[in-house]
């Protein structure tokens, strides 16, 4: 069966400081992969997502980056960090059955 | 473009039944259903695709209206596991699986 694995599940980081949050995804191969962002009860906002190794597609202009270095493997990546950057980051994959999500990376700056 | 979710927040008495509302504004190829408990990721509920089918998961079923453009959930004989925030995700297209999501309905249940 497919598993999605998401680490760590909290952080706190000060202003400035690099981020970086991994994603991998188990059972499944080229699998659509998708980082989201929930702030403090709010909804889903859609960060960034892939279709295939090195296809990333940015949907918010922020400080954030992402890459997919293995068709399993979904990176998160800040080189300075904000204090708006705090929030809940969810990882997930799939596609028109539905997606599964990681348990998410609860993220406060600083 | 978000989709719109109606009530914002719902308060129910056990065993009562509750409806969540989604609309776009766009055309839509499919609609997802999630529910989300304090603290933890969302679980999928399910899958309506464009077509006006109805599906049931258990007493959550949900129907999707394609010329209203428009998809409703469906709470009955609510037990107090149902609390959550429930969000539905909205694919245009049908091309690349991106879902949108709308603020979500935070649905309490009281015993």
């Amino acid at each position: 069966s497919q598993t999605i694995h998401q680490w760590p599940a909290t952080l706190v980081q000060p202003v400035g400081s690099p981020l970086s949050l991994e994603c991998t995804v188990e059972g499944t191969s080229n699998p659509n992969l998708y980082w989201y962002r929930q702030a403090a009860g709010r909804g889903l906002q859609l960060l960034f997502y892939s279709v295939g190794i090195g296809q990333i597609s940015s949907e918010v202009p922020q400080n954030l980056s992402a890459s997919r270095p293995q068709d399993r493997q979904f990176i998160l990546s800040s080189k300075k960090l904000l204090l708006s950057d705090s929030g809940f980051y969810l990882c997930a994959w799939g596609g028109i059955g539905g997606y599964t999500f990681g348990s998410g990376t609860r993220l406060t700056v600083v | 473009q978000q989709p719109v979710q109606s009530p914002q927040a719902v308060i129910l008495r056990e065993g009562e039944d509750a409806v969540i509302n989604c609309s776009s504004s766009k055309a839509l190829y499919s609609v997802h259903w999630y529910r989300q408990k304090h603290g933890e990721a969302p679980v999928f509920l399910m899958i309506l695709l464009k077509g006006g089918e109805q599906k049931g998961h258990e007493k959550i079923s949900a129907s999707f209206n394609e010329k209203k453009q428009q998809s409703s959930l469906y709470l009955t004989a609510s037990q107090l596991s149902y609390s959550g925030t429930y969000f539905c995700g909205t694919e245009w297209g049908g091309s690349n699986y991106k879902l949108t999501f709308g603020k979500g309905t935070l649905l309490t249940v009281n015993p």
